[in-house]
Order: structure tokens, then sequence, then C-alpha cells
């Protein structure tokens, strides 16, 4: 695709509740990144994916969070049992390359609201 | 570690004026790049401008220049010709070039454009 797509772009969920958010890269990007975003603040990383290597999960704040990659494309976060400090919005980012250069594209976000 | 400081929350600055937006970065590497990107309301982070450690010229974007001084540590984003679209947050990252892959961000400064 021509950018970075993420989905839903809105989510309400329930304390308790497990969400699975999407992110469908550019075509042929290698590289991909996700981050969690909290009101008002700069993005924090969680983890990082080369093809389908998860190769960085250092950032994931707790075992409830799990992120695959399973084909080297379309990547899922997903957030078991969630606590009203996950409510944040979530960004996806991929690039062409590994390269410390390399720009990083993201997409709009979904924005995780846990009550 | 690598840290990014923006000590600037707010911003102000008259249509038509330049306005220089601060950032300044802690690491270790030797090598690594730093990145200016835009938020608008809508919540897509926009890439600006990208300068590596070892660039001896400024990078520049069209009305995006990156004053980038390497012994202090800074990499400060001038905007010329502010227009009323360039309200948004705006994030200072950096990433290294051998270490870690993920870009690491800064607090953001809000920039209001007034007319």
């Amino acid at each position: 695709g021509a950018g970075v797509s993420q989905s839903p772009r809105y989510k309400v969920a329930k304390r308790g509740q497990d969400v699975a958010l999407r992110c469908d890269p550019i075509s042929g990007h290698v590289s991909l990144f996700w981050y969690q975003q909290a009101l008002g603040q700069g993005p924090e990383f969680l983890t990082y994916f080369q093809n389908e290597a998860q190769l960085d999960k250092s950032g994931l704040p707790s075992d409830r969070f799990f992120a695959e990659r399973p084909e080297g494309s379309v990547s899922t976060l997903k957030i078991q049992r969630t606590q009203q400090e996950d409510s944040a919005v979530y960004l996806c980012a991929s690039a062409f390359t590994d390269s410390g250069a390399n720009v990083l594209t993201f997409g709009a976000g979904s924005r995780l609201t846990v009550l | 570690a690598q840290k990014i400081t923006q000590t600037q929350p707010g911003m102000f600055v008259q249509e038509k004026e330049a306005v220089t937006l601060d950032c300044t970065y802690d690491t270790s590497d030797q090598s690594y790049g730093l990145f200016w990107y835009k938020q608008p309301s809508s919540g897509e982070m926009i890439f600006l401008i990208y300068q590596g450690s070892y660039d001896e010229q400024n990078a520049t974007e069209g009305r995006y220049s990156l004053n980038f001084q390497k012994a202090r540590k800074s990499a400060n984003l001038v905007i010329s010709a502010s227009q009323l679209g360039d309200s948004a947050m705006y994030f200072c990252a950096m990433r290294d070039y051998t270490g870690r892959r993920a870009l690491t961000f800064g607090s953001g400064t809000r920039l209001q454009v007034q007319p």
C-alpha cells in the first residue's frame, strides 16, 4: 500500500478484555516497529521486527503485551487482560531497511481506551 | 542509553515568521541519526528532516532546516516563513547506527502559529 495502515483507529475495551491491534506496513518494508504514545507524551518504543523475526521486545511493559509478524508483513499487537494504564495511542512504523539512516514511516495509530 | 530533551512544551509564532524548536541529545555512540517529526491533531507522525552525525553540512528540506551542533549535542529545528498549517506537535528523535534500531523520541513541543 501507499502508507502504513492501522486498524482499528479507535478501540474501547472494558478492563480485563483482550484486544488486538493490526498494522499493515508499506509493501516491501523489512523493519516494523510498535510504539506506545500516552497523552501529551512522545512515543515510547515497544518492539521491533526484521521480517518475521522479533529482534527487540525490550519495550514491552509486561507479559500481557505480545506482538507477532508471522509472514513478515502484517503485524498484530495483542494486549491481554487490559488495564486502565494501557490507554494510549499505539503507533506502528515501517522502514525499507534496517539501516540506521532509514526513515520510519508511521501509521495514524490505534487509540485504545480502557474503561 | 540515548536521551532526547525538548525543553519547550509550547511555542507561539506569528504567521510568516521563523521559529526555532530546541532539541538536545545524549548518546555514547559515535554514529547516529537525528530526525524531526511533525504530529498534527490527526495523529500521524510525519517525517520532516534527517541529519547524520557525520554530515558536515546542516540538513535542509524546503522551509525546514536543522541547526546541528555536534559538540553541544544539539539539533534544533528551524521553520522559516511559518504557516497556519504548521501548528502541530514536533518531536525530535534519534537512532544509532550500530545498536538498537528503534527511534528514541523527546517529549515534544507544541507549536501554534498565529495569524
